[in-house]
């Protein structure tokens, strides 16, 4: 089977650091993605990793770990408007398509 | 980066009837993709729609209950036929990035909001 495993809801005081887990066991990897969703409103595309390491994108970064099938979003100092759902999503192959994580709930309180 | 639009943004339908979605791309793309979403779940993928090819169904999903057109490389649209109230959901298009090919950054259209009572 395929899965991926994330937390169902995370809570962060704003300006702090959270971190995101997600590990994963999918037949094939190609890469991570991790996407922010507002209520309401249509995923976004935030990050993707396909390589060991961490990559950096202002506040947000993303780190993978392919031996461990495992991998982390870390959002930095921490505003209100992050308050959103955050997905991880494996791609398995060439065929494109992802395949999603239940989604964390980020909560920031003031 | 692509824009995508989705028509309608919401409906309210009667059971037995049939919708149709649209999904217009203001690039030229080569897959376009069908998500089900319920409120604080994640994304379920229908079916991928490639143009001048049939589209390619998930497990749980057959065409005669969404049947999908791409008749171009810039529209696609989901048909939901013989509605009954568990059709009710959020339903996304997305298309991969038209200049990353590779599928892991897709961009999504608002979403259209069905309701079937």
């Amino acid at each position: 089977g395929q899965s991926l495993e994330q937390p169902s809801e995370v809570t962060a005081v704003e300006g702090a650091i959270v971190q995101i887990n997600c590990t994963y066991q999918t037949s094939g990897f190609y890469g991570l993605s991790w996407y922010q969703q507002h209520d309401g409103g249509a995923p976004t595309f935030l990050s993707y990793n396909a390589l060991d390491g961490l990559e950096e994108t202002g506040r947000f970064s993303s780190f993978l770990s392919r031996s461990d099938s495992y991998g982390y979003l870390l959002l930095q100092e921490l505003q209100m408007k992050d308050s959103a759902s955050y997905f991880c999503a494996v791609v398995p192959d060439s065929n494109y398509q992802l395949i999603w994580g239940a989604g964390t709930k980020l909560i920031i309180k003031p | 980066s692509a824009v995508i639009s989705q028509k309608p943004s919401r409906d309210i339908c009667q059971r037995g009837t049939s919708l149709t979605i649209q999904c217009q791309v203001d690039s030229q793309v080569t897959m376009m993709f069908w998500y089900r979403q319920q409120p604080g779940q994640s994304l379920t993928l229908i079916a991928t729609a490639n143009q001048g090819s049939e589209a390619t169904y998930e497990s749980g999903f057959v065409i005669d209950k969404f049947p999908i057109s791409r008749p171009n490389l810039t529209f696609s649209t989901l048909t939901v036929s013989n509605m009954s109230p568990e059709d009710s959901s959020i339903y996304l298009c997305s298309v991969e990035d038209p200049e990353r090919r590779g599928g892991y950054e897709q961009y999504f259209g608002p979403g259209t909001r069905l309701t079937v009572t």
